[in-house]
């Protein structure tokens, strides 16, 4: 039973457009919400969070939207640069001591 | 060391064989996970340590894997009686509080074990 869902195992996108990443939760009592991205043989790192109390956290070139009636978070990052190519993951957590729960992952291709 | 250390980067280990992988977390980090990530899987949460609470055991799939944190600092996780299902990347991670509070949750992983067991 997944909790966190990333659908789209892959997307591709053109240097300089926008790539959206998409991320839906099951659990209603998630209250905070991450993206980390991983290179290959590297660990995850922090990238973005948000939390409930917000619908949209920006940083940069990357912004995290939350809809929580929907159950749904996407990562927009614009404009994609081919060093953004790399393994999104989507987590979650609850409020406080809970560890987070991860989504599949979608890989990034930013194609220059 | 400045991040989450692991060791060994590389097991290769034949079914049967019990393993131990090795987690060195940030210094000052009170809360310390493990997560594995199999081929085509996601992260998926194995045991969590969160200073002298009791661990979080609810991830671990089989009483062949254990886990223990020695002075609030390493981490081993022991898998006994390996099988081939349990090849994976293996990957720990330490934060400043517990996982999924704002602004200080953040997790810090290590770069990972890889266990291949044949």
């Amino acid at each position: 039973d997944q909790q966190v869902k990333q659908n789209s195992p892959s997307l591709s996108v053109q240097e300089g457009r926008i790539s959206i990443l998409n991320c839906d939760y099951t659990n209603s009592m998630f209250d905070y919400f991450l993206w980390y991205k991983k290179y290959p043989a590297e660990g995850p790192t922090f990238l973005i969070s948000i939390s409930s109390i917000k619908d949209k956290n920006e940083d940069g070139r990357f912004t995290v939207f939350l809809n929580k009636s929907a159950k749904h978070l996407s990562l927009h990052i614009v404009p994609s640069q081919p060093g953004d190519s790399a393994v999104y993951f989507c987590a979650a957590s609850g409020s406080g001591n809970t560890p987070l729960v991860f989504g599949k992952g979608t890989r990034l291709s930013v194609i220059a | 060391g400045a991040g989450v250390s692991q060791s060994p980067s590389n097991k290769v280990t034949e079914k049967g064989k019990d393993v131990e992988l090795r987690c060195d977390p940030i210094s000052g980090h009170t809360a310390l996970y493990w997560y594995r990530q199999s081929l085509g899987q996601g992260l998926e949460f194995l045991i969590y340590f969160q200073g002298n609470s009791a661990p979080d055991k609810s991830g671990l799939p089989s009483d062949r894997f254990s886990a223990e944190r020695t002075g609030g600092s390493v981490s081993t996780l022991t898998i006994q009686r390996t099988q081939q299902e349990d090849s994976a990347v293996y990957l720990c991670a330490s934060s400043l509080a517990p996982g999924g509070l704002p602004g200080t949750g953040e997790l810090f992983f290590g770069e990972g074990s890889r266990l291949t067991v044949l």
